[in-house]
């Protein structure tokens, strides 16, 4: 089955700067892969996603990059804010239909 | 609209004793999904369904796991003779049914289980 690994577990990041978080997949039938953000005590919120049919996609501060090849996406978020602290998931799916495979997820820490 | 809702949002148990989850879709929502989420770990996927049948029960750890769903509405997930290990985050998401979209899954909140 799939297998997802997500890097890194913890990132601390001063206020502007821009953090990345990276996720690799096993399964090469996947072809949808979203992101998703933890509040403490909330369920997961999706922040932005990225089908395997476009190498890049943005949302204001937020870009997700794909690369099939190498079967790793990213997440990049810019100008990063202190409410962007946050617990952060990637996920792979083979579509429709399809349950979610979760990275272990990352630890995002924005400082003033 | 309203998002998937989620009850009861805590659950204590003692060791033993069965437990009944429910969760809400969106409405309109065919697909839905539990999660299990333990504590400081990432989301283990338990079981699907589409409309009320369940084409995928791959992630229930053990018979003592089940779930239905009615309809395409109200799904309960029920945990017979809890053990401490089942304490964890229950999670339902659900999604529509169509291409170019339908995969996005969009979370409750979660009930939070603890088993003493």
């Amino acid at each position: 089955g799939e297998n997802v690994e997500q890097h890194p577990s913890t990132l601390s990041v001063q206020e502007g700067d821009s953090a990345v978080i990276k996720c690799t997949y096993s399964d090469s039938a996947s072809n949808y892969f979203p992101w998703y953000k933890q509040e403490l005590g909330k369920g997961p919120q999706l922040i932005i996603d990225i089908r395997s049919n476009v190498g890049e996609k943005k949302d204001q501060r937020i870009a997700v990059t794909l690369n099939k090849t190498a079967k790793h996406f990213s997440l990049h978020i810019t100008e990063t804010q202190p409410e962007d602290s946050a617990v952060y998931f990637c996920a792979a799916s083979t579509g429709t239909a399809s349950k979610l495979t979760f990275g272990t997820g990352t630890r995002l820490q924005v400082t003033l | 609209g309203a998002g998937v809702s989620q009850s009861p949002s805590n659950k204590v148990t003692e060791k033993g004793k069965d437990v009944e989850l429910r969760c809400d879709p969106i409405s309109g929502h065919t697909a839905l999904y539990w999660y299990r989420q333990r504590l400081g770990q990432g989301l283990e996927f338990l079981i699907y369904f589409q409309g009320n049948s369940a084409p995928d029960k791959s992630g229930l750890p053990s018979d003592r796991f089940s779930a239905e769903r009615t309809g395409e509405s109200v799904s309960t997930l029920t945990i017979q003779r809890t053990q401490q290990e089942d304490s964890a985050v229950y999670l339902c998401a659900s999604s529509p049914w169509r291409t170019g979209g339908g995969e996005t899954q969009y979370f409750g909140p979660g009930t939070r289980l603890l088993v003493l």
